[in-house]
Order: structure tokens, then sequence, then C-alpha cells
């Protein structure tokens, strides 16, 4: 997405390790941030969002945080698992409408 | 038909040949979407519709049209295709209007244009 940038594009861990993916954006209307897990040949799927009025929020072993100060979010994954490799993408809702712009992805592998 | 659906699934196209692709969604929302996903680039929204009778160019709309005669179907139309328009379409649809819906996207049409 035009406005809203990830990093790193590629993260290899080890399996029971924890794993962060980092997401800024550029506008500051934007308060709502998704996150998308797409595993290979497969939709993207909703794992956890976060809206604005909130810093954290966390299911299980996914966590995100969000800045709003420094237009920044992030996710978290602990004791991670073979079956998390997948690209994660997060996004941010645009100003108008309810569409979103996207991060470029990044590419997790855990391996055992 | 369950949730969002798209069709065809694949498709090989000449290039300058019309192409439309079709997304059905049973979930009675109000909004929809087509994004393009190419590698290393993320997913680009095209055009949306934020309600039935009502469209929108997203942040690559060129070569693209879309038409909202219903609640239900969001068809994607290349007038002309290009190479460079080969990629995988999604297609997603939201509940009514909150940018804190979730989006459910189709299982994505892959098209190559030669």
């Amino acid at each position: 997405g035009e406005n809203v940038e990830q990093h790193p594009s590629t993260l290899s861990v080890q399996e029971g390790d924890s794993a962060v993916i980092k997401c800024t954006y550029s506008d500051s209307a934007s308060n709502y941030f998704p996150w998308y897990k797409q595993e290979l040949g497969k939709r993207p799927q909703l794992i956890i969002d976060i809206r604005s009025n909130v810093g954290e929020k966390k299911d299980q072993r996914i966590a995100v945080t969000l800045n709003k100060t420094a237009k920044h979010f992030s996710l978290h994954i602990t004791e991670t698992q073979p079956e998390d490799s997948a690209v994660y993408f997060c996004a941010a809702n645009r100003p108008t409408g309810y569409a979103l712009n996207f991060g470029k992805g990044t590419s997790l592998l855990v391996t055992p | 038909i369950a949730g969002i659906t798209q069709a065809p699934t694949s498709q090989i196209l000449a290039a300058g040949r019309r192409m439309t692709l079709r997304c059905t969604q049973d979930m009675r929302h109000n909004a929809m979407y087509w994004y393009r996903q190419d590698l290393g680039l993320g997913l680009r929204l095209i055009h949306y519709s934020n309600t039935a009778g009502t469209t929108g160019k997203g942040e690559v709309p060129d070569g693209y049209s879309v038409s909202r005669a219903n609640t239900d179907d969001f068809p994607l139309t290349l007038a002309s295709a290009v190479p460079s328009q080969t990629s995988v379409y999604f297609c997603a649809s939201s509940r009514e209007g909150s940018s804190y819906n979730e989006q459910f996207f189709g299982p994505g049409t892959r098209l190559t244009v030669l």
C-alpha cells in the first residue's frame, strides 16, 4: 500500500522463538489496523486487529501493539510453530470509505 | 454459495482481449473490493464499492472498471488486457459501513496475459 510500510520482508526463526513484524503508516486519520495471514496458494485471512483507542491486544500467542503518536504498530508471535509459516500483511484503513492499504508483506519461516 | 466466491479460478488471456472476473458474496455485505497481488508488492486496491450502486477508484484503477448493480455481485472488467495486468486478483467484502469490519477474501483468480 502507498502509505503502509512493513519490515522485515522476510523473517526466519526457530520453532519456539518469538517473531516480530513492524509497520508504519502515514495517514493520521487511520484508526483501524488489521493483520492478515496468507498461506501459500490461499486467500488472506484476518488473525488479529486493533483500533486506535487501544494500545495493545492479545489473542493466545499473538499480540499487536499500536503507537498512534509514532504511527507504528507491530505484530508479536510467541512460541512460534512451523504452522505459523506464512506471509503476514499489516494494513491500515484508508481515510475515505472502508478499504484498506496493505503493507508489502513479511514472509515468515519457522524452522523445526 | 457460502461466503465469497470468484470465477474463474485461473485464466490465460491474449493481450488486447476483454475479460470479466466475477465475484459473488452471499453474506449481504454492503462493501466490496478488488485487490491485485503481485510478488513483493502486497495487495493493492483497484476499485471498491461501499454500497450497491456506488463505486470508487483505489490505488491502481487504470485499465480496470467495475459495476455494482446489486449487493451480491461485483464484477471486474479488463477492457483490453495488457501483460502488466498478469496478477492474482482477490475480491473481498465487509459488513455494513464501518472501517472496523473484517474484510473477507475470495479464493482469488490467477490471470496471465500473454
